[in-house]
């Protein structure tokens, strides 16, 4: 049963601190998102790569994130420097999109980091 | 700026109790439309996607509409079990990304 992976699945740090957060997603999936789950804010798209690369980073705070994929089996998020307001949890979902559109092809979320800013 | 509401924010049922709840999105420039299933401290599942109108999805219990006209779509849990007990998201393409709502929070109890 192909899933999608997360690591680590917790983490706690303090601020000022790099955070590196990892994702494989399913095997041949070509498209990769990273979501972040707040209170306040609910689930929302920080950044999405399709064939590896960026295509919509609009929802990530540019200063300090950052994302990327190394290759096809695994994404990365790097906080830098990391910020008690940070503190959430972070989903990494990869998806099979046909054609052309991200918003039309089923998701398939990993089990989320947790990360803690103290 | 793109609005997901979902309502009601949450619910309490009894167990063998048939329930629904509502996903309203703007009706201009839509795609699609998906509805995912998410248990605490479990990862959202994923359960329709829905792209035309008048459409209706149904997997075992649960069952799905869309009205892309009005901006709109039901879920319907049928016989409701405490295993159904969960976060029900639903999110919008209408830009090319999904935009999630703030999901409805069914409880069951036996």
């Amino acid at each position: 049963d192909a899933r999608v992976t997360q690591t680590p699945r917790h983490k706690v740090t303090e601020m000022g601190q790099e955070v590196t957060m990892r994702c494989q997603p399913i095997l041949g999936h070509n498209t990769v998102f990273w979501y972040r789950q707040t209170m306040m804010q609910g689930l929302e798209l920080l950044a999405y790569f399709r064939n590896r690369a960026p295509l919509d980073d609009s929802g990530m705070p540019k200063d300090r994130f950052s994302a990327e994929m190394p290759d096809a089996t695994l994404a990365t998020l790097k906080i830098q420097p990391s910020e008690p307001r940070d503190s959430a949890v972070y989903f990494c979902a990869s998806g099979l999109v046909r054609d052309g559109r991200t918003d039309t092809d089923t998701q398939y979320f990993g089990p989320g980091t947790r990360l803690t800013v103290l | 700026i793109l609005n997901v509401e979902q309502s009601p924010q949450s619910l309490h049922v009894q167990e063998g109790d048939s329930t629904n709840f509502t996903c309203s999105f703007p009706s201009s420039n839509f795609y699609a439309l998906h509805w995912y299933r998410w248990e605490t401290a479990k990862s959202p599942e994923a359960l329709f996607v829905m792209t035309l109108n008048g459409d209706e999805k149904k997997k075992g219990r649960i069952s799905a509409t869309l009205n892309t006209k009005e901006g709109y779509s039901y879920l319907y849990i049928k016989g409701s079990q405490p295993e159904d007990s969960a976060t029900y998201l639903c999110g919008s393409g209408n830009t090319g990304k999904l935009i999630f709502g703030q999901g409805t929070t069914l409880q069951v109890k036996p």
